[in-house]
C-alpha cells in the first residue's frame, strides 16, 4: 500500500462505453496528477490539480475528463475512447508546498479499449 | 521543450556487479532529481532523490548529480536479480511538476 489507491486495477471497455477511474490519496498531499504510460514511451502528464483546482491540461482529448472534488480524490472520466488510448493510467500525489519531495504513485489502472 | 533523456537499454550486468544508469536533462532551472524503479506491470516507486552536486548514498544505491554537465546517474552496487526493472529519471523545478525520462531497463543476470 503506497498511500495512493487506484481503482479499478484493470479495465476493458468498448469504444462506446463510459467509465471512470478513481484515485484516492491518504498522505495529506495537496497536488494530484494523472499520467498515461504507453509501451516504450515516457510517462505523459495529462492533468495537474493543485488544491483541487486544475492547473494544467496537457492538450488531452476531451474524451478524457478529470474531476477533483477535494484534495484527496481524483477521477478520470472516460467516454468514446479509441484503441490507442489503451495504456497504464497512473495517479500520483505530492505536497505542493514541499516541491522537492517527489511524487507518490498509485498502482495504476491497466486500460484496454476494444 | 524541457526534456530528460535516458538510454532505453536494456543494460545487462552480471549478479554482484555495479550497474550504472545515466540521465541528462535540458532545463538548467531544474532543482530536484529523482530515480524511480518500476517493475513490469507495476507503478513507479521512488528510490532516490538528490538536490545538490555530488554523491548521495543509500544502502547499495548511490545517486550522483553534476549540474554543470546537466547529468544525473544512479549506481547500484552488488546488483541482484531482484534489481531487474526499469529505472526512471525525473527532474523537477519550482513548479512542483516532474519531467520523466523514458526509462532504462536493467537486467541483472544470475
Amino acid at each position: 500500500e503506497t498511500g495512493v489507491t487506484q481503482t479499478p486495477r484493470h479495465l476493458v471497455m468498448g469504444m462506446t462505453n463510459k467509465k471512470s477511474l478513481k484515485c484516492e490519496q491518504h498522505l495529506g498531499h495537496n497536488a494530484m496528477y494523472w499520467y498515461k504510460q504507453s509501451a516504450k514511451k515516457p510517462l505523459e502528464l495529462m492533468f495537474v490539480y493543485n488544491f483541487k483546482e486544475q492547473t494544467e491540461n496537457n492538450s488531452v482529448p476531451s474524451r478524457f475528463s478529470p474531476e477533483c472534488p477535494n484534495s484527496s480524490h481524483l477521477f478520470l472520466h472516460l467516454h468514446t475512447l479509441q484503441p490507442e488510448d489503451s495504456a497504464l493510467y497512473l495517479c500520483a500525489s505530492s505536497s505542493r508546498d514541499r516541491d522537492l519531495q517527489g511524487y507518490t504513485f498509485g498502482s495504476g489502472t491497466r486500460l484496454t479499449v476494444v | 521543450q524541457k526534456e530528460v533523456e535516458q538510454n532505453s537499454g536494456p543494460l545487462s550486468v552480471p549478479e554482484g556487479a555495479i550497474a550504472s544508469l545515466n540521465c541528462t536533462y535540458s532545463d538548467r532551472g531544474s532543482q530536484s532529481f529523482f530515480w524511480y524503479r518500476q517493475y513490469s506491470g507495476k507503478s513507479p516507486e521512488l528510490i532516490m532523490s538528490i538536490y545538490s552536486n555530488g554523491d548521495k548514498e543509500d544502502g547499495r544505491f548511490t545517486a550522483q548529480l553534476n549540474k554543470a554537465s546537466q547529468y544525473v546517474s544512479l549506481l547500484i552496487r552488488d546488483s541482484q536479480p531482484s534489481d531487474s526493472a526499469t529505472y526512471l529519471c525525473a527532474s523537477g523545478g519550482n513548479t512542483g511538476k516532474l519531467i520523466f525520462g523514458q526509462g532504462t531497463t536493467l537486467q541483472v543476470k544470475p
